[in-house]
């Protein structure tokens, strides 16, 4: 069965450096996000994108962050200058179709440890 | 913008029945999806209801009430490995939305 994919699936990071976490998405599979999950908290979506551009982005994604798709299957998401509070699981998701955007396949997730 | 309040932690004894409930506010509404999260793991999609009434799959059946702003997820026939986390999450109406926006989540804990 096809899945998400992330790595790492940990990552630990000082203060102020930047960090890129990278997801493969399932292969057909048109529309990203991003959310993270701060330990023993709610999902927070973060950002989606579809055809090589954001489509919305929550007030948690400030200029700090950034997505890219480099290429057919990679989709990336960085945080140029890491804080503290920046410490949470970065989950990856896909989904099929903008009709289909409530099933969406998470990734393993990414552990982000900033000291 | 959007709120949605599910208890807090549910126990229940194996081979049971659990009802966990999910109220809504939201400024726009297109559907309920419900996902089951295990301690460590990332969110797995249950179901979903954009109309009124009752969906069923396997064990797992989920209601929405939109008139209520109201839904629920019914496990049947608990098994220990159902003891998770459920999170309901609305999907917004706006068009070019995808987002999905999660409750808190519901711990559940099936005991024998």
């Amino acid at each position: 069965e096809p899945e998400v994919t992330q790595t790492p699936s940990h990552q630990v990071t000082q203060m102020g450096q930047e960090v890129i976490l990278r997801c493969v998405p399932i292969s057909n599979h048109l529309y990203f996000y991003w959310y993270r999950q701060i330990l023993g908290q709610k999902v927070e979506f973060l950002v989606s994108f579809y055809n090589n551009e954001i489509s919305e982005k929550s007030e948690i994604f400030d200029d700090q962050f950034s997505v890219e798709r480099p290429d057919g299957s990679n989709f990336t998401l960085k945080i140029r200058s890491t804080k503290l509070e920046d410490s949470a699981m970065y989950f990856c998701a896909s989904s099929g179709s903008s009709g289909r955007s409530y099933e969406q396949y998470f990734g393993p997730g990414t552990r982000l440890t900033v000291t | 913008g959007q709120s949605l309040e599910q208890p807090s932690e549910v126990t229940a004894v194996e081979g049971a029945i659990v009802q966990i409930n999910c109220t809504y506010q939201t400024s726009g509404f297109y559907g309920l999806s419900w996902y089951q999260q295990h301690d460590g793991g990332a969110p797995t999609f249950l179901s979903y209801n954009a109309l009124d009434g009752l969906e069923e799959t396997g064990r797992f059946s989920s209601f929405l009430s939109r008139s209520d702003s109201y839904g629920y997820l019914l496990l049947q026939e608990l098994q220990m490995k159902d003891s998770a986390s459920y999170f309901c999450a609305v999907r917004d109406s706006g068009a070019g939305s995808y987002q999905l926006t999660f409750g808190k989540g519901t711990k559940l804990s099936v005991i024998p």
